[in-house]
């Protein structure tokens, strides 16, 4: 299937600080790609879509200026969390979707703000 | 809004027993895509369903899709210790966003 990486996998931060997160589509071009927070013990929350080209749409509750996303390239979107504070640490996913529709995720970039 | 809801939240069975999670909707679904996350993992796609009343097997792994679209099922068959995991369902939705259940964990005692 297809492959969809996330860097970096890991990260721990101060109070204050930016963090971006790349994710790439490897062997697929994506014109779609979704950004998602879990929580532990919780299911997947959309945050946004992120379309090659043009603006993020964003869902309700989510601040824009927050959650900055940039989607560079049919293979690339970036989201920066700033001036991040430690209700922002989560677990972090993106996806990919494919022209048959199906979604592949990323492995996920869990954050944590100390 | 959607809600979709996935019952029950937790399942602890004994490897070899089945297990079943139910998937519930209150408005009527698109299409139902299924997903597996392991502890630590992100969501692995198992399957999709889109017409009313489907039923697709994967080895031990049965998926059905309610008559109305409200609601879908995903059983497993005796079930093994490499099932342990969270199951979700997602509704690709009209606008082609997934909207996931709440998912059900699944453990299985050897």
């Amino acid at each position: 299937g297809a492959v969809v990486s996330q860097h970096p996998s890991r990260v721990i931060c101060k109070s204050g600080t930016s963090v971006k997160i790349e994710c790439r589509s490897l062997d697929f071009q994506a014109t779609t790609m979704f950004w998602y927070r879990q929580f532990p013990k919780q299911s997947l929350m959309l945050m946004a879509t992120s379309n090659e080209g043009s603006k993020a749409t964003y869902e309700q509750g989510v601040e824009k200026d927050k959650f900055l996303i940039n989607h560079a390239s049919l293979t690339l979107s970036t989201l920066t969390v700033t001036s991040a504070h430690p209700e922002d640490s989560s677990f972090y996913i993106c996806s990919a979707r494919t022209v048959a529709d199906t979604q592949y995720f990323g492995p996920g970039t869990r954050l944590t703000v100390l | 809004g959607q809600q979709v809801m996935q019952i029950p939240q937790y399942q602890h069975v004994q490897e070899g027993e089945d297990f079943t999670t139910y998937c519930n909707s209150s408005t009527t679904l698109s299409n139902i895509q299924w997903y597996k996350q392991r502890p630590g993992g992100h969501p692995v796609f198992l399957i999709q369903l889109v017409k009313s009343g489907e039923v697709k097997k994967q080895k031990r792994l049965t998926f059905q899709f309610g008559e109305a679209k409200k609601n879908s099922s995903l059983h497993i068959t005796a079930t093994q210790t490499t099932d342990v995991g969270t199951y979700f369902c997602a509704d690709s939705g009209s606008a082609r966003q997934l909207t996931f259940g709440s998912g059900t964990q699944l453990t299985v005692l050897p």
